[in-house]
């Protein structure tokens, strides 16, 4: 079945060290994205890609980094310089930017 | 100005009950419009796009009013298991970005 993975399902970070959010898609998607979300709010874009090897920050990019290597595969690092990273991680694909949105099950990281 | 608006609730309805939610946008130029339904800690999931003429899919019903720039869905005859949060979602001309509303929480109570 085609879908979107992420992994790892909950993960914790110490204090000053980077963790990497991993999502893998088989859906031949060409966008994907990533989106953060806090209790009460809305979804907000860290970063997206519309094509392997570029992409774009989206509204709340400082602290993150991304790669797009592979068209299947769109990482997210969180680094020691994102201050407040507990929230919800989902990351998402479409076949182009301005279909429909396809979630992976999401990440929750929290703080140690 | 939030780009997405929606009454984040929570409605809490009784079971058969219809209830709809609105959801306005700021941009003019947008050109997709969808619903989506969050379980708690859960990915957001398709419930249905939203056309020009208004569309139906069972017991729910989602409409656009591009003169007043929001978007509705109506959900009849509520069961416990629409039980969840609701969000809107609007893709602009510009940008080609996803903007979200932050959700309307729904509870059917038995």
């Amino acid at each position: 079945d085609g879908g979107i993975t992420q992994s790892p399902k909950y993960l914790f970070r110490k204090e000053g060290q980077n963790v990497t959010l991993s999502c893998e898609q088989n859906l031949n998607h060409d966008a994907m994205y990533w989106y953060r979300q806090d209790p009460g709010q809305g979804l907000r874009l860290i970063y997206y890609s519309q094509i392997v090897n570029d992409f774009q920050k989206g509204d709340i990019a400082e602290g993150y980094s991304v790669s797009r290597e592979k068209k299947e595969s769109f990482p997210l690092t969180v680094t020691s310089a994102q201050k407040n990273p507990t929230a919800f991680y989902l990351c998402a694909s479409s076949m182009e930017v301005d279909e429909k949105l396809f979630f992976g099950s999401g990440t929750q990281l929290s703080v140690l | 100005r939030k780009e997405v608006e929606q009454d984040p609730g929570p409605f809490n309805v009784p079971e058969g009950a219809t209830v709809a939610f609105n959801c306005t946008y700021s941009n003019s130029a947008s050109q997709s419009f969808f619903w989506y339904r969050q379980d708690c800690r859960k990915e957001p999931k398709l419930l249905m796009s939203v056309y020009s003429s208004g569309n139906e899919d069972g017991r729910f019903t989602a409409q656009l009013n591009r003169a007043s720039q929001y978007i509705s869905l109506l959900i009849r005859d509520s069961k416990l298991s629409d039980s969840a949060t609701y969000l809107c979602v609007v893709i602009f001309l510009t940008g080609n970005q996803f903007y979200f509303g932050t959700g309307t929480s729904l509870t059917v109570i038995p």
